[in-house]
C-alpha cells in the first residue's frame, strides 16, 4: 500500500539555522499538507498546497515558513530561521483531490531546536 | 472557526473491556469527521471517517463511531479492546465546503492492560 514518507525522522538544529523537512506524498495525490504537533499539544494545520501554490495557510505559517514542490515527487517545508518554539513533530499529509478526501499522513519529522 | 473537544485525556482499560471515546465539535456548517490512531512510534493512521449517509460508521480493527448531528458528537467505540489497541486516538473534522484543513482534538491516550 502506498505511503507518505518523510525525511529525516529526527533533526536537531541550533536556533537561527534553516531547516528543510522533506516529504514524498502518495504518487497520485494532488493536495499536500503540513501539520505540526508541539509536545503535549494538538496537531495543528500549517499549510495546504495544490497545483503548485499555497491553497490555505494558518496563522502559524508566517514569513519564516515556506513550502515548495521542487520536482515531481518531493514536497518540502523550509523554516528559514528556527526558533526554540519551532520544536515539534512535523507531519506531512496528502490527499487525492481535495480535503473532501481522506488525508494520509507520513510518520513525521521530530524537530528539536536548541 | 471549527474546534474539536476530546473529553478524556488518558483512558486505562483492561483487555476485553468496552471502549467509548468522546468527541464533540463546534462548527455551524456540514462537516466531515475522522478518527485517526497513532500507535507508539508510528504515524497517524485513519481508523474511520464519516462524510455522509449512515451515521454509524465502521472502521478497521473492530472500531465504529456514531455521528449524532444534534449533539455535534462523533464518539468512537469498540466492544472489546485488546492490548494492541494501546495508542493515541485523535478526532478530527473539516468543513464540507471548500478546501479546509483538518482540525484535530487534543487526543486521547488509551492504555490497555492485561
Amino acid at each position: 500500500e502506498p505511503e507518505v514518507t518523510q525525511t529525516p525522522s529526527h533533526q536537531v538544529t541550533q536556533m537561527g539555522q534553516e531547516v528543510i523537512l522533506r516529504c514524498v506524498p502518495i504518487s497520485n495525490h494532488l493536495y499536500f499538507y503540513w501539520y505540526r504537533q508541539i509536545l503535549g499539544q494538538k496537531v495543528e494545520f500549517l499549510v495546504s498546497f495544490y497545483n503548485n501554490e499555497i491553497s490555505e495557510k494558518s496563522e502559524i505559517f508566517d514569513d519564516q515558513f515556506s513550502v515548495e514542490r521542487p520536482d515531481g515527487s518531493n514536497f518540502t517545508l523550509k523554516i528559514r530561521s528556527t526558533k526554540l518554539e519551532d520544536s515539534a513533530m512535523y507531519f506531512c499529509a496528502s490527499s487525492v483531490v481535495s480535503t473532501q478526501e481522506t488525508q494520509y499522513f507520513g510518520p513525521g519529522t521530530r524537530l528539536l531546536v536548541l | 472557526a471549527q474546534s474539536v473537544s476530546q473529553h478524556n485525556h488518558h483512558v486505562i482499560l483492561s483487555e476485553a473491556a468496552s471502549l467509548e471515546l468522546g468527541c464533540n465539535y463546534s462548527y455551524g456548517g456540514t462537516v466531515n469527521l475522522f478518527w485517526y490512531v497513532q500507535y507508539p512510534g508510528q504515524h497517524l493512521q485513519l481508523l474511520l471517517k464519516y462524510f455522509s449517509g449512515d451515521p454509524l460508521v465502521k472502521g478497521i480493527k473492530g472500531f465504529e463511531a456514531e455521528f449524532i448531528k444534534s449533539k455535534f458528537s462523533f464518539n468512537l467505540r469498540k466492544p472489546s479492546v485488546q492490548w494492541s489497541d494501546t495508542a493515541e486516538y485523535f478526532c478530527a473534522v473539516n468543513a464540507l465546503s471548500g478546501n479546509t484543513p483538518l482540525v484535530f482534538g487534543k487526543g486521547t491516550r488509551l492504555s490497555v492492560i492485561a
